[in-house]
């Protein structure tokens, strides 16, 4: 089962334009991550956020996250003709990153 | 420092015949998954091992799917018979003991049953 969904399903921006993704889960969680995957190939990690932090920037990247809510999202600022991609958030119920749960994806098309 | 490597890279099979995929962790790693991805939709885990252990079988559909991990290294996720909806990528994962950060992720192996 999928512990996350991911919104909008597909987003498609121009280059330079900011991009947001957003991703909901069931159940409590110790952390969440967010992985990057180019078409057919594997995952990349982004970046992992506690259950106790509010607020994690990598680079163009900042992640939220709102536990009350049960959601987090993705800002990529000033987006690139590479970051075209899949995006999938994924949480984990303990400490040390163990069992992931992946969401459904946001399709991200940046055009140049 | 090498990656998760797996092979082979694609596999064409008729339902009901059998197929291997094999997985070379980083070095190091002492857990290591695989991670069934049907197109459009979120990997899903059908086998954590940590070393040569199971931690967690409960999604793979054992009638069909098999995996070992034997010294602890490199892996094998077996499928007989494939069915067509076994149709996916197979990535494998790993992530070393006590690890605060994200899975590393092997290229995957793409399954088609026809």
């Amino acid at each position: 089962s999928q512990q996350g969904e991911e919104d909008p399903q597909a987003l498609s921006i121009q280059e330079g334009e900011n991009a947001t993704m957003n991703c909901s889960y069931k159940t409590s969680i110790n952390n969440l991550q967010w992985y990057r995957q180019n078409s057919g190939r594997g995952l990349v990690h982004l970046i992992l956020i506690r259950s106790n932090e509010r607020e994690k920037h990598s680079g163009r990247l900042r992640v939220t996250l709102d536990t009350s809510k049960k959601s987090s999202s993705l800002l990529i600022t000033a987006s690139r003709a590479a970051d075209t991609a899949s995006y999938f958030c994924a949480t984990d119920k303990s400490y040390n990153t163990d069992k992931l749960i992946f969401g459904t994806g946001t399709r991200l098309q940046v055009f140049p | 420092e090498a990656g998760v490597a797996q092979s082979p890279r694609y596999k064409i099979i008729e339902k009901r015949q059998s197929v291997a995929f094999w997985c070379n962790p980083i070095s190091g790693h002492a857990t290591l998954y695989w991670y069934q991805q049907i197109l459009g939709q979120g990997p899903k885990l059908l086998i954590q091992f940590q070393n040569n252990g199971v931690v967690d079988d409960s999604q793979l559909p054992k009638d069909r799917f098999s995996a070992e991990r034997l010294k602890g290294v490199d892996s094998t996720l077996k499928i007989q018979p494939a069915k067509l909806e076994d149709s996916a990528v197979y990535l494998c994962a790993s992530n070393p003991e006590a690890n605060t950060g994200g899975l590393f992720f092997g290229e995957g192996s793409r399954l088609t049953v026809l």
